[in-house]
């Protein structure tokens, strides 16, 4: 069973700009979450969705905001980029929701100039 | 304000080394679990504790959860350079949120 991928693997922006990234869970997964993870801050939740609904939110502006699909992939967005979320974006799925049971991709690294 | 504290940040050590790692909390989770990271890539997971007190054993890793469900260590016998890597706890708290600790970095050199 192929594991969580996640698109692109590595991005530059510049300040002002937005930007998408996508996660595909394992199949048969219905739940996606959203981390990001900076050397300062470490991993820090960002959301989860599960049926296409956002169920959690973690403490981030409004800048950040994400979606499902009916086929359980996920995207996030990031508009108007600071210097400050340059970051690795990473994407976990799991069966229903169970915390217990997350597999992580292998992220995507983001840098904004 | 970082609910789950790891010590220690770092550790540099010899193969053949043992060594442990805290994870600590003032807060009571349902589960916690390690994952071990490397570079490039996401945390892979090591290990789920549920109950206080548990211990399981993956080869040369011994995890613990204490019985408050409050903290929770990892030891490592005999430590190899595979060993290498970003060493994450993450505890289940408040409905479906995972909370991570910052992280211990462990290095084994040959």
């Amino acid at each position: 069973k192929a594991g969580v991928t996640q698109t692109p693997r590595y991005l530059i922006k510049t300040r002002g700009q937005q930007v998408t990234l996508s996660c595909s869970p394992i199949s048969g997964h219905r739940s996606v979450s959203w981390y990001q993870q900076t050397p300062g801050q470490g991993l820090q939740f960002l959301f989860e969705y599960f049926s296409e609904t956002q169920r959690n939110k973690g403490n981030f502006p409004g800048r950040f905001s994400g979606r499902q699909f009916s086929n359980s992939r996920s995207e996030m967005n990031v508009s108007t980029l600071e210097l400050g979320d340059s970051a690795l974006y990473l994407c976990a799925s799991s069966l229903v929701g169970n915390q217990e049971t997350q597999y992580f991709g292998p992220g995507t690294r983001l840098l904004v100039l | 304000t970082q609910l789950l504290e790891q010590s220690p940040q770092f550790l540099s050590i010899q193969e053949g080394e043992n060594l442990t790692v805290y994870c600590n909390s003032s807060s009571v989770f349902s589960s916690l679990q390690w994952y071990r990271q490397e570079p490039g890539e996401g945390p892979v997971l090591l290990v789920t504790v549920v109950t206080g007190g548990e211990v399981k054993k993956l080869k040369r890793l011994t995890f613990q959860f204490g019985d408050a469900r409050k903290d929770s260590s990892l030891h490592i016998t005999a430590a190899q350079t595979g060993d290498t890597g970003l060493y994450l706890c993450a505890g289940a708290h408040d409905g479906n949120k995972l909370v991570f600790g910052a992280g211990t970095i462990l290095r084994v050199k040959s």
